[in-house]
């Protein structure tokens, strides 16, 4: 079975502190993974993708198959990153987390 | 391009009645999915189409629930009858190079079932 669980519902930090948005999966074979970010009033879009490894506006995400992680950082958080960002993950299918609303305080 | 198309944006109906989804993907790619967004669910597939194929429909909730690719350009998810359990945001997307690839995703058709 495929799973993806993103722990924090919300998570609130001041703009210019560094953010992680954990994302963890479970998959028993190599599983694709996915950051997709919703801004307010746009539609949902791909941020990053493991594969690609690289950096889309500031952030990364490391695929780590020993913990089953996805976790995405940005070490320098902006107001304008302010969205619900959701951790997705293509095994057998596409499954989709259940997002977390990433609030950056001025 | 004006990116994934879906249409109606709004739709309120009152349950027992048949509800119709549209959704005019991008030209030229050759996936589709079916997505439904509830607070307590989250983000769930519901079906996606391959070159108009229907690849993986174990998402669909019940027989309630029909989708159909008739062509490249156009697919639309049905619903009857409609109950209020079925009210949610659907979103359509499309892929040009399956499911793997990225997706694009529509603006959403939020039914409300009363």
């Amino acid at each position: 079975a495929q799973r993806v669980t993103q722990p924090e519902k919300l998570l609130s930090v001041f703009k210019g502190a560094p953010v992680e948005l954990k994302c963890n999966y479970s998959y028993s074979g190599s599983p694709e993974l996915f950051w997709y970010v919703q801004y307010s009033r746009q539609r949902l879009q791909l941020l990053l993708r493991h594969i690609s490894r690289e950096s889309i506006k500031g952030f990364t995400a490391d695929l780590n198959k020993g913990e089953t992680s996805f976790h995405l950082k940005k070490p320098f958080a902006q107001e304008e990153d302010s969205a619900m960002y959701y951790c997705a993950l293509y095994g057998q299918n596409f499954v989709f987390g259940p997002g977390t609303r990433l609030s950056v305080l001025p | 391009d004006a990116g994934v198309i879906q249409s109606p944006r709004h739709e309120v109906t009152e349950m027992g009645q048949e509800v119709t989804l549209r959704c005019k993907p991008i030209s030229g790619h050759n996936s589709l999915f079916w997505y439904r967004q509830t607070m307590m669910r989250g983000l769930e597939l519901l079906i996606y189409f391959n070159n108009n194929v229907p690849i993986d429909d174990s998402g669909m909730p019940e027989d309630r629930f029909s989708a159909k690719m008739p062509n490249a350009s156009f697919s639309t998810l049905k619903i009857q009858p409609s109950e209020p359990r079925d009210s949610a945001v659907y979103f359509c997307a499309s892929s040009p190079g399956g499911t793997v690839a990225e997706q694009y995703f529509g603006p959403g058709t939020r039914l409300t079932v009363t």
